[in-house]
């Protein structure tokens, strides 16, 4: 199985911040990795798939980079809607989401 | 513009079958090449997936959840269905219902309001 590593758990930040959240797979998947935003009692968001293309409809401030086995999301300047719980989803062998990042107001 | 609704019982019986049903509108699930998945969420916990079927009707399962699982498609209903056998305590979750962005793509663009089921006595 491959296991998908996000890191931090729990991001503390303001409105305005860069923020960046990281996605490591215990092994390489190219660059077959998606990304969702989760607010609570809600379905996830598609936001990024195949690491660094951006979803119709999502904001510009979203982006992703990376392949093989590490990965980052950059949200450019956070705004009130992006506070949420982020996921990445590898999809090379079978599919497995990370442990997810929740993006709190400090 | 796609739009998915899970249904079916809220409680299940441990040891027993849980079994839902994700309806489709805006869309069919025998539109060529796209997958049709079934993805859940213990409470407080990151997603699962759990398998899909194709439109063709063929089907793919997480490995750990295979041998329990069961999904497949209603072309006449415009359904698709999950089965999932000897649930226990751990098989708590919020369930979706999803299907891929595109044609032949494995990531998840449209997606039910999601369903929980308790398993419980």
């Amino acid at each position: 199985d491959i296991q998908m590593t996000q890191s931090p758990s729990t991001l503390s930040a303001s409105v305005g911040d860069r923020v960046t959240i990281t996605c490591r797979a215990s092994q390489s998947i190219s660059s077959w990795l998606a990304w969702y935003q989760q607010e609570p009692g809600k379905a996830p968001k598609l936001l990024i798939y195949d690491a660094s293309r951006l979803q119709t409809g999502v904001p510009s401030r979203f982006s992703g980079s990376g392949s093989g086995t590490e990965f980052t999301l950059t949200i450019s300047s956070l705004q009130p809607d992006d506070f949420a719980t982020y996921y990445c989803q590898q999809y090379n062998t079978h599919q497995t989401f990370g442990q997810g990042t929740k993006v709190e107001v400090k | 513009q796609v739009q998915l609704r899970e249904s079916g019982p809220r409680l299940v019986k441990p040891s027993e079958t849980l079994s839902l049903t994700c309806t489709v509108s805006g869309g069919s699930v025998s539109s060529a090449n796209y997958y049709w998945s079934w993805i859940r969420q213990p409470p407080g916990k990151t997603l699962e997936w759990i398998g899909y079927v194709f439109y063709t009707g063929s089907t793919n399962y997480n490995p750990s959840l295979k041998s329990r699982v069961i999904i497949s498609r209603d072309t006449s209903r415009n359904q698709f269905s999950l089965r999932l056998n000897s649930v226990t305590a751990a098989d708590t979750a919020v369930y979706y219902c999803a299907r891929g962005v595109g044609i032949y793509d494995y990531f998840w663009g449209y997606w039910g309001q999601g369903t929980l089921v308790t398993v419980s006595s």
